[in-house]
């Protein structure tokens, strides 16, 4: 693989279900991050990592969560999926926190 | 008053011709900014990173920086069909990992 992957590609899911969303990069970078894109809100920041093993609450973390065990990995969880978290879910990395982010190709997420 | 602030459009401009596009953002403190293009269905990717006051060209895309006015611009010359796309603005706020996004800007390249 090359660059950042996530799965699945799109997910249909009832309230109340968790759900993981996965995301994986090869490039070895440090920081990695998950935003939301909604319409006309454009991309959210709900959490991110500066390095394996710590992380951080974004604009928007209320109601996910994330771990990061090793550099490749940055996994997202939703505990008990809600209709408001129905949206597009982008992974993101970059080598430091002040520079470039690279994108997924995204998550489509609808929550009934 | 949103952090980072882009003219939703649709711009419209003929091929050949010049699209600009605009963004202001509200943290002084911002130091690094960034311009992504995302085609429709598609994730956002990387066009011009620039950080300091001043223009910054590659190739047909410039970039161009006013921190004193707190505002960020792109130009794109020789505008293309293939150039149709949203725009997003980024803004990294005190080079960490507070990155905000504008909302876009949508592009129409009329042939």
């Amino acid at each position: 693989i090359a660059g950042i992957t996530q799965a699945p590609t799109s997910q249909i899911l009832a309230a109340g279900r968790r759900m993981t969303l996965r995301c994986t990069q090869d490039m070895r970078h440090n920081a990695m991050y998950w935003y939301r894109q909604d319409l006309g809100l454009g991309l959210r920041l709900i959490h991110y990592s500066n390095t394996a093993g710590t992380t951080g609450k974004g604009e928007v973390p209320d109601g996910y969560s994330v771990s990061r065990a090793n550099t490749d990995d940055f996994p997202l969880t939703l505990a008990s999926a809600v209709p408001s978290q129905t949206s597009v879910y982008f992974c993101a990395s970059s080598d430091s926190a002040e520079n470039e982010q690279f994108f997924g190709p995204g998550t489509r997420l609808t929550v009934l | 008053q949103k952090e980072v602030e882009q003219n939703s459009g649709p711009l419209s401009v003929p091929e050949g011709a010049i699209a600009s596009l605009n963004c202001t953002y509200s943290d002084r403190g911002s130091q690094s900014f960034f311009w992504y293009r995302q085609y429709s269905g598609k994730s956002p990717e990387l066009i011009m990173s620039i950080y300091s006051n001043g223009d910054k060209e590659d190739g047909r895309f410039t970039a161009q920086l006013n921190k004193a006015s707190q505002y960020v611009s792109l130009l794109i010359r020789d505008s293309q069909p293939s150039d149709s796309a949203t725009y997003l603005c980024a803004v990294n706020r005190n080079n960490n990992n507070d990155m905000r996004f504008g909302a876009g800007t949508r592009l129409t390249v009329k042939p």
